[in-house]
């Protein structure tokens, strides 16, 4: 089935640095989502994007954090700078359509653990 | 907002047994529901997408069963393997969202014994 792949699977930083999470996307979708799973608790929603902006963002979406996809590339999770309590995995996912009416299916990617220390 | 919440943490069965897990949600909004499978290290594979209207739907070796009444769904694996071992998270999809936001639970991580 169709793939989104994230790298690195593992980043370890200390905390005030600056750390980018990269995701490539099933190649014909068109919005993209970052989820946050901290250890043992339930995947939540960040930010989902779409032409090139964000469309919608939880309250976990924090003013340190940014998203983008320069020219069709990766789709980037950045944080700048990183506190201890990002320490999560860090999920994408893409979808070919909006799902407005709540059908559309995402597909993730396998993580990126991100540990700050 | 919807909060969905997934029963139990943990699932230990024998191969050949029944494992059921079960989520809660509680937006009475919610249209679609869907079910991941995650192996360890391996991202989240959709087992099935289940729309409101259908309340019971089989799968490969599985039935998704959905009781909008009572809010619930399940998760029933009929003769368990080995090869089922993994993490199942449920997820809840409300329309009263304009794009695509999906309301997970909290996961069961199920072993599967030889």
């Amino acid at each position: 089935g169709p793939k989104v792949l994230q790298i690195p699977s593992h980043q370890i930083i200390d905390m005030g640095q600056m750390v980018t999470l990269n995701c490539d996307p099933v190649s014909n979708h068109l919005y993209f989502y970052w989820y946050k799973q901290i250890l043992g608790q339930q995947m939540e929603f960040l930010v989902n994007f779409y032409n090139g902006k964000v469309m919608e963002k939880s309250k976990l979406f924090k003013d340190q954090f940014s998203v983008e996809r320069p020219d069709g590339s990766y789709f980037t999770l950045k944080i700048q700078p990183t506190a201890l309590e990002d320490s999560a995995v860090y999920f994408c996912a893409s979808s070919l359509g909006s799902g407005a009416s709540g059908a559309e299916t995402l597909y993730f990617g396998s993580g990126t653990r991100l540990t700050v220390l | 907002g919807e909060q969905v919440e997934q029963r139990p943490p943990h699932l230990s069965v024998r191969e050949g047994d029944s494992a059921v897990i079960t989520c809660t949600y509680t937006d009475p909004n919610s249209y679609y529901f869907f079910w991941y499978k995650q192996e360890p290290g391996a991202s989240l594979q959709l087992l099935m997408k289940v729309f409101s209207s259908t309340e019971i739907n089989e799968g490969q070796g599985f039935t998704v069963l959905l009781n909008k009444k009572d809010k619930r769904l399940s998760l029933n694996l009929t003769a368990a393997h080995p090869g089922d071992s993994a993490a199942y998270f449920c997820a809840v999809s409300s329309i009263s969202g304009s794009f695509n936001k999906l309301t997970f639970g909290a996961g069961t991580r199920l072993a599967v014994c030889p």
